[in-house]
């Protein structure tokens, strides 16, 4: 089982309508999670991050945590054609390591 | 004003060859890391120093040696290049005194290609 496993295949969202992606961890022991947008040919930035159990908003972005279930999800509320990219789901596990699911492409159709 | 700097951008070689990749940050954080991320996108940590010290090293060939004259610097050289080594490798930086892994800075990427 991989560290931390995202959905496959692009997503297409209509403009202005939710994105929703999904990220599940396998070790128990993990601490910190993290969401990573990379544009095209672009560096990975840090859009969200959450420590506890429960939602985070952020803008239009909101994180979701449930360790219980060992699930992390980001919601992207009025999705824009800027939103188009790479979302990369991180989790700092309890060896301290930060491990990458393979990420959820987004497309937001104009 | 760049915060994490690598060169060079793109890296053309023939396998075989030596090269290395040079990152710089002006962050003034403790820790550095080398990323590769493959032709899926799949984003996988090689090597990560703290204050010049190797703190972790993943299951990376020999061919591939880190080296840290500071902290605000971590070089990546790569020998006898292959095929498979073909990727995006990334820099990366981080404020984590208390070793603790948190938000990490990427540099723009080097894309490495191996004919």
């Amino acid at each position: 089982q991989k560290e931390v496993e995202q959905n496959s295949g692009p997503l297409s969202v209509p403009e202005g309508a939710i994105a929703s992606l999904n990220c599940t961890y396998s070790d128990r022991g993990s601490q910190s999670f993290f969401w990573y947008r990379q544009y095209s040919g672009k560096s990975p930035e840090l859009i969200m991050f959450i420590y506890s159990n429960g939602d985070k908003e952020d803008g239009r972005f909101t994180a979701q945590l449930n360790k219980a279930s060992q699930y992390v999800s980001l919601l992207i509320r009025d999705s824009q054609p800027s939103d188009s990219a790479t979302y990369l789901c991180a989790v700092r596990g309890g060896n301290n390591r930060l491990a990458f699911g393979k990420g959820n492409q987004v497309v937001v159709i104009p | 004003d760049t915060a994490v700097s690598q060169t060079p951008k793109y890296l053309v070689t023939q396998m075989g060859n030596d090269k290395s990749i040079k990152c710089e940050q002006n962050l003034g954080h403790d820790t550095m890391y080398w990323y590769k991320q493959d032709s899926k996108k799949f984003l996988k940590i090689m090597f990560s120093y703290n204050n010049k010290e190797l703190i972790i090293n993943e299951t990376v060939p020999n061919r591939f040696s880190p080296k840290s004259p500071d902290k605000a610097h971590l070089n990546l050289h790569i020998n006898s290049l292959e095929l498979g080594d073909s990727a995006v490798y990334f820099c990366a930086s981080s404020p984590d005194r208390t070793g603790v892994v948190e938000k990490l800075f990427f540099g723009s990427g080097t894309q490495l290609s191996v004919l």
